[in-house]
């Protein structure tokens, strides 16, 4: 079955430092790759997806994503955070973009001032 | 366009009682999924309709129901409720199985004593 992995619970980075949160999925083929934010008491919004074609995709809020195939992962980065960025972040997986998703556990992001 | 609207936002029931979550989805958009959230299990897929029509199950107890109605809008029912059903219940929409993204409403956050 698929499954996917965020290996960090909580991370805590300072304001305008960098940041890379880290997905894992395991799965027969290449899947559909999401990550999404939620903030505290929100739904979900998507920061960006990988179907297909260049490896590095771009996202909104200045975030980027690289689907590497060979690692099975697709991490999420951002080059200088804002505090505005502290939410909850879920990498996800799909068979197709008609099959439901499987999320990951989450990564709580906290940013020191 | 609007978003994903989940109404109500908040519920408390007891357990062994009933409960109807509505759900309507962006316009235009045909199907329409739920989610549980909760902190141990995290988000996990309870179901997908698609024009009225089950389209994809998740691992859940027949005491947990969907239907779809012909404009798109979808409610799900928990019967007999149990104090693990305390959740937050996300909807999500996107417009034919063709199309990629699934856009999520804020969710219905239900309480079970």
């Amino acid at each position: 079955a698929q499954s996917v992995t965020q290996p960090d619970i909580h991370i805590t980075v300072s304001e305008g430092a960098s940041l890379e949160l880290r997905c894992n999925y395991s799965y027969g083929a290449t899947p559909y790759l999401f990550w999404y934010v939620q903030s505290p008491g929100q739904g979900l919004q998507l920061l960006l997806k990988y179907f297909s074609g260049d490896t590095l995709v771009q996202g909104i809020k200045g975030f980027e994503a690289e689907f590497k195939r060979s690692q099975s992962s697709f991490n999420l980065r951002k080059p200088s955070v804002h505090w505005s960025d502290a939410a909850e972040y879920f990498c996800a997986v799909g068979l197709s973009p008609a099959q439901k998703l499987v999320f990951g556990q989450g990564t709580r992001l906290t940013i020191n001032p | 366009k609007a978003g994903v609207t989940q109404t109500p936002r908040y519920l408390i029931k007891t357990r062994g009682q009933q409960v109807t979550l509505s759900c309507s989805p962006i316009s235009g958009h045909r199907s329409v999924s739920w989610y549980q959230q909760t902190p141990g299990q995290g988000l996990q897929f309870l179901f997908e309709y698609f024009s009225e029509t089950q389209r994809n199950k998740g691992n859940f107890p027949g005491r947990f129901s969907g239907r779809q109605f012909s404009n798109s809008r979808s409610e799900m029912n928990v019967s007999t409720l149990e104090l693990g059903d305390s959740a937050l219940y996300l909807c999500a929409s996107r417009f034919t199985d063709s199309t990629d993204t699934q856009y999520f409403g804020p969710g219905t956050r239900l309480t079970v004593l």
